[in-house]
């Protein structure tokens, strides 16, 4: 059982847009951590695509977008092309741990 | 660019000792955290742990102690050692560097297999 609990799986036809959410409680998300956004393509380890809630490092496409709200945050995917298909992560601080964690992941399925 | 090699034995019999290396290029290990997490085979990501080389170390309280992070700035490396290892601990482990609160830069993984 994650600490933040995402959908198992969402999926979209290209083109399409699709939000994943991320449900944290009091002591993370809603405590005011930060809440950062990884992709991970099969086979290949994870890589950061939103960071501080909303900030898309050098290289993401602007096509993906964070967002953050309460105990909860999202990350919308547009223009959904077949290439983002993979697992989504979402991560953040949690203060009763005293450690990072993570959602238990979402799979996007391009249609 | 940042590189991050994650190496070690990728077997490891049950109540024996993992331990794992991760070599830093392209960064001076001085000037980050440096953090271990793990991913079962088919499941999600779970934070293991991070070192500083201040010697400021932190663990997931799952873990229960068996884990210890160390940092050697001569070589640019840091370790990962887990004690008391079991089929639960079976994994691909990613050395990764901690940029104020997250994982900014990871390496491939390597698979570890707690088996007999």
């Amino acid at each position: 059982q994650s600490v933040l609990t995402q959908p198992p799986s969402v999926s979209g036809a290209p083109g399409q847009r699709v939000t994943i959410s991320c449900t944290g409680s009091s002591s993370n998300i809603g405590a005011g951590y930060d809440v950062q956004w990884y992709q991970q393509l099969p086979g290949t380890a994870p890589k950061l695509l939103i960071d501080g809630n909303t900030n898309r490092p050098s290289g993401v496409p602007d096509r993906f977008s964070g967002s953050k709200s309460g105990t909860s945050a999202s990350l919308a995917v547009t223009g959904l092309q077949a290439e983002d298909e993979a697992d989504y992560y979402c991560q953040s601080y949690d203060s009763r741990l005293s450690g990072w964690v993570f959602g238990g992941g979402t799979k996007l399925t391009v249609l | 660019q940042v590189q991050l090699q994650e190496s070690g034995p990728g077997l490891v019999k049950p109540s024996e000792t993992l331990s794992l290396t991760c070599i830093v290029s392209g960064s001076s290990i001085s000037d980050y955290y440096w953090s271990w997490i793990r991913q079962p085979p088919g499941k999600g990501l779970e934070w293991v742990g991070y070192v500083y080389y201040t010697g400021d170390t932190n663990y997931n309280p799952s873990l229960k102690s068996r884990a210890t992070t160390s940092l050697d700035t001569s070589k640019n490396q840091f370790s990962l050692r887990l004690t008391s290892v079991t089929a639960a601990d079976t994994a691909v482990y990613y050395c990764a560097r901690v940029q104020t609160g997250w994982f900014d830069t990871w390496g491939q993984g390597i698979l570890v297999t707690v088996s007999s």
